[in-house]
């Protein structure tokens, strides 16, 4: 079935540094792509989305990069800052209507 | 945060009782969603619905129901036949028609005695 698989679970890095998040997803019907920050009991928020016919963007330190051919999909993040700290979720619209998510990566930004 | 609400907040309910989460928008998005949200895991399909009076299944379905029977409303009912129903539940909805962003409520914790 359709599925997304999220690399790596827990990341850590030092402030300032850079954090990858990578995803893979299965539906080649797949045709968005947006990530998720969530902080601890609090509700999901929209960082940045890309669509199927774009291969990368870019928003001040965020952006994400998308590979059709090898169906995955990354989220790059510059000058990490400790306010970075939280779970990144990412996801793939299946059809119309179906989103598919990832299992997390939680990142703690060092400082 | 947009105009996505759930309440309640928090809840607490006996085992084998049926309980209603409830989920209002008033952004006039054609599409609804409820997720459920176990600890240290991403976010599973509850249910789906793209328009008034129609939902889907999603990938957990089972001992859950939903209604839609206005736009703005999309009510989850945890049933008693739900084997682990302590978890978070999260409502979402998004515009549909090409414009595909989700925005989400501030969840329900529903804890099950």
């Amino acid at each position: 079935g359709e599925n997304v698989e999220q690399h790596p679970s827990t990341l850590s890095v030092q402030e300032g540094d850079s954090a990858v998040i990578k995803c893979t997803y299965s539906d080649s019907a797949s045709n968005y792509f947006p990530w998720y920050k969530q902080e601890l009991g609090k509700r999901p928020q929209l960082i940045i989305d890309i669509r199927s016919n774009v291969g990368e963007k870019k928003d001040q330190r965020i952006a994400v990069t998308l590979n059709k051919t090898a169906k995955h999909f990354s989220l790059h993040i510059t000058e990490t800052q400790p306010e970075d700290s939280a779970v990144y979720f990412c996801a793939d619209l299946t059809g119309t209507y179906k989103y598919i998510f990832g299992t997390g990566t939680r990142l703690k930004v060092l400082a | 945060d947009g105009g996505i609400t759930q309440s309640p907040k928090y809840l607490f309910r006996k085992e084998g009782q049926n309980v209603t989460l409830s989920c209002e928008q008033n952004l006039n998005h054609d599409a609804m969603y409820w997720y459920r949200q176990d600890p240290g895991q991403g976010l599973r399909l509850i249910y789906y619905s793209q328009i008034v009076n129609d939902f889907q299944k999603g990938d957990i379905a089972e001992g859950y129901s939903v209604s839609r029977e206005k736009k703005e409303s999309f009510p989850l009912t945890v049933t008693s036949a739900q084997k682990n129903p302590t978890a978070f539940y999260l409502c979402a909805s998004s515009p549909g028609q090409g414009d595909y962003e989700q925005f989400f409520g501030p969840g329900t914790r529903l804890t099950v005695l």
